[in-house]
């Protein structure tokens, strides 16, 4: 069964609304997980680096105050998307590092649309 | 230049076939090195790692060259549920907390 579990799947908003996209690790805590956005025929990038209890780390290029990360659990970490654009439309995709073995899980993935 | 480059394919290949992808990367500090499946609207699953001393598991053979810092990964006796995009995953810091992927190579197995 799944590892990582991310919700929603597949989400359609308006331009200008927020969305918010779960993400959880069900077998074991998760001090660190990460957000991965892919556009189509394109490899996923990175956006940011969520770190239980203390402040996301973005990489480059990624707005945080676009990208709200909130990890105030072991087990959760979730990404919002505020004031949406189509642009936005994306695949996005959590994953979750377990540190015992040393591999990092990931999540179905949730695909934005934007209308 | 990418840090982990992909020929993008695709690889049309018959049943039975053996077919080879091959993977560059540009960070000499690079010291875990991964396969990745994704199969289309999935998410990344991970096939294998790669070793220096190259690995097998199966069907699939995975090697290193630290030296040109080339991977490469073949598949043997291919398979229809082959058909997918394999995707190269390097990451610099010794543990899986960061990775970079390259940008896939599809393959396609036909019957």
């Amino acid at each position: 069964g799944a590892v990582v579990s991310q919700h929603p799947s597949w989400v359609i908003c308006k331009s200008g609304t927020s969305v918010k996209i779960e993400c959880r690790s069900l077998d074991f805590q998760a001090t660190t997980m990460f957000w991965y956005r892919q556009f189509p025929k394109q490899s996923l990038m990175l956006m940011a680096t969520s770190n239980e209890g203390s402040k996301a780390t973005y990489e480059q290029g990624v707005e945080k105050d676009k990208f709200l990360i909130n990890h105030a659990s072991l087990t959760l970490s979730t990404l919002t998307v505020t004031s949406a654009h189509p642009e936005d439309s994306s695949f996005y995709i959590c994953s979750a590092f377990n540190e015992r073995k040393n591999i990092q899980y990931f999540g179905a993935g949730t695909r934005l649309s934007v209308l | 230049r990418k840090e982990v480059e992909q020929d993008p394919g695709p690889f049309n290949v018959p049943e039975g076939a053996t077919v080879a992808f091959n993977c560059t990367y540009s960070n000499s500090a690079s010291q875990s090195f991964f396969w990745y499946r994704q199969d289309c609207r999935k998410e990344p699953k991970l096939l294998m790692s790669v070793y220096s001393s190259g690995n097998e598991d199966g069907r699939f053979t995975a090697q290193l060259n630290r030296a040109s810092q080339y991977i490469s990964l073949l598949i043997r006796d291919s398979k229809l549920s082959d058909s997918a995009t394999y995707l190269c995953v390097v990451n610099p810091v010794g543990s899986a907390r960061q990775l970079t992927f390259g940008s896939g190579t599809q393959l396609t197995v036909l019957p």
